[in-house]
Protein backbone atom coordinates (compact mmCIF):
# COMPACT_ATOMS: atom_id res chain seq x y z
CA UNK A 1 0.00 0.00 0.00
CA UNK A 2 1.41 3.75 -1.07
CA UNK A 3 1.82 6.00 1.74
CA UNK A 4 1.27 9.49 2.17
CA UNK A 5 3.21 11.06 -0.50
CA UNK A 6 4.19 14.47 -0.30
CA UNK A 7 6.41 17.50 -2.69
CA UNK A 8 8.90 19.07 -2.74
CA UNK A 9 10.58 17.30 -0.14
CA UNK A 10 13.38 20.59 0.14
CA UNK A 11 12.76 23.84 -0.46
CA UNK A 12 14.70 26.86 0.06
CA UNK A 13 12.82 30.46 -0.26
CA UNK A 14 13.93 34.48 0.60
CA UNK A 15 11.23 35.74 3.23
CA UNK A 16 8.41 37.17 1.55
CA UNK A 17 8.18 35.02 -0.95
CA UNK A 18 5.38 32.31 -1.28
CA UNK A 19 5.73 28.40 -1.31
CA UNK A 20 2.83 25.69 -1.88
CA UNK A 21 3.55 22.01 -0.87
CA UNK A 22 1.54 19.45 -1.91
CA UNK A 23 -0.32 16.53 -0.32
CA UNK A 24 -1.37 12.55 -1.82
CA UNK A 25 -2.79 11.09 1.49
CA UNK A 26 -3.40 7.36 1.43
CA UNK A 27 -6.39 5.77 -0.72
CA UNK A 28 -9.73 5.92 0.82
CA UNK A 29 -8.34 7.86 3.95
CA UNK A 30 -11.17 10.37 4.55
CA UNK A 31 -9.46 12.14 7.36
CA UNK A 32 -6.10 14.49 5.81
CA UNK A 33 -3.65 16.83 7.89
CA UNK A 34 -1.13 19.70 7.97
CA UNK A 35 1.42 19.91 10.62
CA UNK A 36 4.37 21.53 11.17
CA UNK A 37 7.55 20.62 12.55
CA UNK A 38 10.06 23.40 14.03
CA UNK A 39 13.47 21.51 14.79
CA UNK A 40 13.63 20.12 18.17
CA UNK A 41 9.73 20.17 18.67
CA UNK A 42 6.80 17.81 18.01
CA UNK A 43 4.37 18.07 15.24
CA UNK A 44 2.07 20.63 15.75
CA UNK A 45 -1.27 20.56 14.03
CA UNK A 46 -2.14 23.56 11.53
CA UNK A 47 -5.10 22.46 9.60
CA UNK A 48 -7.89 19.42 9.32
CA UNK A 49 -9.64 17.93 6.47
CA UNK A 50 -12.45 15.70 6.95
CA UNK A 51 -12.91 15.08 3.19
CA UNK A 52 -12.78 18.37 1.54
CA UNK A 53 -14.03 20.70 4.30
CA UNK A 54 -12.18 22.27 7.06
CA UNK A 55 -12.83 20.57 10.50
CA UNK A 56 -10.40 22.77 12.27
CA UNK A 57 -7.92 25.32 11.06
CA UNK A 58 -7.65 27.31 14.54
CA UNK A 59 -4.20 26.76 14.95
CA UNK A 60 -3.42 27.93 11.01
CA UNK A 61 -1.73 31.07 10.54
CA UNK A 62 -4.63 32.85 8.14
CA UNK A 63 -2.75 35.67 7.58
CA UNK A 64 -0.16 33.79 5.34
CA UNK A 65 -0.70 30.30 5.17
CA UNK A 66 -3.58 28.49 3.23
CA UNK A 67 -4.90 25.15 2.52
CA UNK A 68 -7.37 23.38 0.41
CA UNK A 69 -8.21 19.65 -0.42
CA UNK A 70 -10.11 19.72 -3.69
CA UNK A 71 -12.08 16.94 -4.38
CA UNK A 72 -11.50 15.23 -1.30
CA UNK A 73 -8.04 14.10 -2.36
CA UNK A 74 -4.89 15.79 -3.24
CA UNK A 75 -4.41 18.46 -0.93
CA UNK A 76 -2.01 21.74 -1.05
CA UNK A 77 -0.55 24.23 1.94
CA UNK A 78 0.37 27.28 0.76
CA UNK A 79 2.15 30.18 2.76
CA UNK A 80 2.75 33.53 1.52
CA UNK A 81 4.49 35.64 2.03
CA UNK A 82 6.79 33.71 4.15
CA UNK A 83 8.84 34.21 7.68
CA UNK A 84 11.90 32.98 8.94
CA UNK A 85 10.26 31.61 11.42
CA UNK A 86 8.11 29.39 9.05
CA UNK A 87 11.34 27.56 8.46
CA UNK A 88 10.20 23.76 9.39
CA UNK A 89 9.48 20.68 7.83
CA UNK A 90 5.78 20.28 6.96
CA UNK A 91 4.31 17.53 7.31
CA UNK A 92 1.04 15.85 5.46
CA UNK A 93 -0.85 12.95 7.17
CA UNK A 94 -4.15 11.09 6.92
CA UNK A 95 -6.25 8.32 8.72
CA UNK A 96 -9.10 6.67 7.52
CA UNK A 97 -11.20 8.27 9.31
CA UNK A 98 -11.40 11.35 11.90
CA UNK A 99 -12.88 8.78 14.94
CA UNK A 100 -11.32 7.28 18.52
CA UNK A 101 -8.29 5.76 17.62
CA UNK A 102 -7.68 6.23 14.92
CA UNK A 103 -3.89 5.74 13.46
CA UNK A 104 -2.39 8.41 11.60
CA UNK A 105 0.06 8.04 8.76
CA UNK A 106 2.76 10.26 8.32
CA UNK A 107 4.53 11.07 4.91
CA UNK A 108 8.00 12.44 4.96
CA UNK A 109 7.33 15.80 5.10
CA UNK A 110 8.54 18.82 2.95
CA UNK A 111 11.29 20.68 4.31
CA UNK A 112 10.96 24.42 3.99
CA UNK A 113 14.32 26.98 4.80
CA UNK A 114 13.05 30.25 4.71
CA UNK A 115 16.43 32.35 4.19
CA UNK B 1 -4.60 22.25 29.42
CA UNK B 2 -3.69 21.03 25.75
CA UNK B 3 0.10 20.48 26.39
CA UNK B 4 1.39 16.76 26.44
CA UNK B 5 5.19 17.51 28.50
CA UNK B 6 7.86 15.01 27.60
CA UNK B 7 11.20 14.10 29.13
CA UNK B 8 14.19 13.52 29.16
CA UNK B 9 14.72 15.99 26.09
CA UNK B 10 17.45 12.85 25.05
CA UNK B 11 18.43 9.68 26.40
CA UNK B 12 21.87 7.53 25.92
CA UNK B 13 21.58 3.96 26.34
CA UNK B 14 23.83 1.19 26.79
CA UNK B 15 22.75 -1.48 23.75
CA UNK B 16 20.49 -4.35 26.13
CA UNK B 17 19.78 -1.36 28.47
CA UNK B 18 16.17 -0.23 29.33
CA UNK B 19 15.13 3.20 28.17
CA UNK B 20 12.15 4.91 29.82
CA UNK B 21 10.40 8.03 28.40
CA UNK B 22 7.61 9.58 30.19
CA UNK B 23 4.70 11.97 29.33
CA UNK B 24 2.40 13.88 31.22
CA UNK B 25 -1.30 15.60 30.45
CA UNK B 26 -3.66 17.53 31.92
CA UNK B 27 -6.60 17.39 29.40
CA UNK B 28 -8.91 14.59 31.31
CA UNK B 29 -10.52 14.15 27.73
CA UNK B 30 -7.96 12.98 25.99
CA UNK B 31 -8.72 9.23 25.66
CA UNK B 32 -6.10 7.83 23.32
CA UNK B 33 -2.51 7.70 23.80
CA UNK B 34 0.06 6.82 21.29
CA UNK B 35 3.75 6.72 21.03
CA UNK B 36 5.56 7.85 17.66
CA UNK B 37 8.63 6.75 16.42
CA UNK B 38 10.44 9.36 14.04
CA UNK B 39 13.81 8.60 11.87
CA UNK B 40 16.36 11.34 10.63
CA UNK B 41 14.64 12.02 7.10
CA UNK B 42 11.01 10.41 7.99
CA UNK B 43 7.64 11.14 8.89
CA UNK B 44 6.61 9.83 12.96
CA UNK B 45 5.37 6.45 12.41
CA UNK B 46 3.00 4.35 15.31
CA UNK B 47 4.98 2.19 17.71
CA UNK B 48 2.29 1.58 19.91
CA UNK B 49 -0.95 2.87 21.64
CA UNK B 50 -3.13 2.54 24.87
CA UNK B 51 -6.25 3.44 25.77
CA UNK B 52 -6.74 4.82 29.12
CA UNK B 53 -9.10 1.35 30.19
CA UNK B 54 -6.14 -0.70 30.74
CA UNK B 55 -2.64 0.34 32.62
CA UNK B 56 -0.01 -1.43 30.33
CA UNK B 57 0.28 -2.87 27.14
CA UNK B 58 3.23 -4.91 25.94
CA UNK B 59 4.16 -5.07 22.24
CA UNK B 60 7.74 -7.27 21.79
CA UNK B 61 10.89 -4.77 23.69
CA UNK B 62 7.72 -2.43 24.04
CA UNK B 63 6.02 -1.23 26.88
CA UNK B 64 3.14 1.66 27.70
CA UNK B 65 2.87 2.01 31.67
CA UNK B 66 -0.34 4.55 31.83
CA UNK B 67 -1.42 5.81 35.04
CA UNK B 68 -4.87 7.80 35.33
CA UNK B 69 -4.98 8.99 37.97
CA UNK B 70 -1.80 11.30 37.74
CA UNK B 71 -1.76 11.88 33.99
CA UNK B 72 1.05 10.17 33.53
CA UNK B 73 2.45 7.64 30.64
CA UNK B 74 5.90 5.90 29.58
CA UNK B 75 7.22 3.72 27.36
CA UNK B 76 9.32 1.51 28.26
CA UNK B 77 12.14 -0.07 25.33
CA UNK B 78 13.69 -3.24 26.81
CA UNK B 79 16.94 -4.99 25.54
CA UNK B 80 17.43 -1.46 23.83
CA UNK B 81 19.67 -1.77 20.36
CA UNK B 82 21.28 0.61 18.46
CA UNK B 83 18.74 0.30 15.74
CA UNK B 84 16.02 2.29 18.07
CA UNK B 85 18.23 5.09 17.87
CA UNK B 86 15.58 7.51 16.87
CA UNK B 87 13.19 10.37 18.13
CA UNK B 88 10.16 9.41 20.12
CA UNK B 89 7.23 11.36 20.56
CA UNK B 90 4.09 10.72 22.92
CA UNK B 91 0.68 11.99 21.89
CA UNK B 92 -2.45 12.46 23.53
CA UNK B 93 -5.42 12.12 21.30
CA UNK B 94 -9.25 13.62 21.94
CA UNK B 95 -11.21 16.58 21.58
CA UNK B 96 -8.84 20.03 21.93
CA UNK B 97 -11.90 22.27 23.08
CA UNK B 98 -10.37 25.24 20.61
CA UNK B 99 -11.30 22.32 17.88
CA UNK B 100 -15.24 22.06 18.44
CA UNK B 101 -15.47 18.36 17.92
CA UNK B 102 -12.71 17.20 15.59
CA UNK B 103 -10.84 14.69 17.09
CA UNK B 104 -6.92 15.68 17.21
CA UNK B 105 -3.69 13.98 18.58
CA UNK B 106 -1.12 16.93 20.29
CA UNK B 107 2.44 15.89 20.68
CA UNK B 108 4.85 15.86 23.21
CA UNK B 109 8.57 17.50 22.33
CA UNK B 110 9.88 14.60 21.62
CA UNK B 111 13.32 12.23 22.79
CA UNK B 112 15.92 11.88 21.03
CA UNK B 113 17.34 8.46 21.89
CA UNK B 114 20.90 7.00 21.38
CA UNK B 115 21.57 3.51 21.88
CA UNK B 116 25.19 2.89 22.17
CA UNK B 117 26.73 -0.41 20.61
Amino acid sequence: EAGVAQSPRYKIIEKRQSVAFWCNPISGHATLYWYQQILGQGPKLLIQFQNNGVVDDSQLPKDRFSAERLKGVDSTLKIQPAKLEDSAVYLCASSLRQGARNTIYFGEGSWLTVV
Amino acid sequence: QQQVKQSPQSLIVQKGGISIINCAYENTAFDYFPWYQQFPGKGPALLIAINPDVSEKKEGRFTISFNKSAKQFSLHIMDSQPGDSATYFCAAGGIRSSSGSARQLTFGSGTQLTVLP
